[in-house]
C-alpha cells in the first residue's frame, strides 16, 4: 500500500464550484500534511500547511485533516479558471533522522469558464 | 527577492554526454532536495542535504551525483546521460525552523531530454 494515495483525476468543474480534493494515507504517526499546486511546466508552489486534526482556511482555501479516517483534503471555493492545475498533497515524515515529505501522484483539476 | 533558481529550464542532448543541473536559493535555507518528476506519477526524492558538505542520497536511486560546497548552491551531475535520465528534475529548500520544517519550497525545475 502506497504511503499517500490520490485520485488523479481528471477533475473537471465549471467556474464558480466548490471543489473538492482528497487523499488518504497509510501511516497514523504523520502529524504534518501539505497541500501543493502545480502548473504546467511549472514548480509545485506551497499553498496550505497544516500540522494534526482540523481545518484550516487561507481565503477561498481549505485544508482539512481527519486522522481518525486517515483523510486529507482541499477544498476550493468560487473556483476560478486560475485554478486549474494539478494539485499534489504531500505529509511529513522523519525516516532515519531525516524530515522527508512523501507525494501523493496529483490530481489534475480544469476550471472552465 | 528571496527565490529559488534552477538552470536550465529545458535541456535536450545526447546519450553519453555529462550534464550539471544548476541550482540556487536566495532564501538562506540550509536543507536543499532534488527530485525526479515523471508524468502522472509522485515526486520521488533523489538527494539531499542538510548543510555545507552534506549529502544524502534520497528513496530512488539514481545515478546522478550531489555536491553543495556553498549553501546557496547545490547542483546536479550526470555523468554520462542516458534516454532513462529523461524526466523533469526539480530542486527545493527548506528552512530548519521549529514548527516548518517539513515546508519545503520549489525551484521550477528542468526538462531533461535525452536521445
Amino acid at each position: 500500500q502506497k504511503e499517500v494515495e490520490q485520485d488523479p483525476g481528471p477533475l473537471s468543474v465549471p467556474e464558480g464550484a466548490i471543489v473538492s480534493l482528497n487523499c488518504t494515507y497509510s501511516n497514523s504517526a504523520f502529524q504534518y500534511f501539505m497541500w501543493y499546486r502545480q502548473y504546467s511546466r511549472k514548480g509545485p508552489e506551497l499553498l496550505m500547511y497544516t500540522y494534526s486534526s482540523g481545518n484550516k482556511e487561507d481565503g477561498r482555501f481549505t485544508a482539512q485533516v481527519d486522522k481518525s479516517s486517515k483523510y486529507i483534503s482541499l477544498f476550493i471555493r468560487d473556483s476560478q479558471p486560475s485554478d486549474s492545475a494539478t494539485y499534489l498533497c504531500a505529509k511529513g515524515a522523519t525516516q532515519g533522522g531525516s524530515e522527508k515529505l512523501v507525494f501523493g501522484k496529483g490530481t489534475k483539476l480544469t476550471v472552465n469558464p | 527577492e528571496a527565490d529559488i533558481y534552477q538552470t536550465p529550464r529545458y535541456l535536450v542532448i545526447g546519450t553519453g554526454k555529462k550534464i550539471t543541473l544548476e541550482c540556487s536559493q536566495t532564501m538562506g535555507h540550509d536543507k536543499m532536495y532534488w527530485y525526479q518528476q515523471d508524468p502522472g506519477m509522485e515526486l520521488h526524492l533523489i538527494h539531499y542535504s542538510y548543510g555545507v558538505n552534506s549529502t544524502e542520497k534520497g528513496d530512488l536511486s539514481s545515478e546522478s551525483t550531489v555536491s553543495r560546497i556553498r549553501t546557496e548552491h547545490f547542483p546536479l551531475t550526470l555523468e554520462s546521460a542516458r534516454p532513462s535520465h529523461t524526466s523533469q528534475y526539480l530542486c527545493a529548500s527548506s528552512p530548519i525552523v521549529k514548527g516548518h520544517k517539513y515546508e519545503q519550497f520549489f525551484g521550477p525545475g528542468t526538462r531533461l531530454t535525452v536521445l
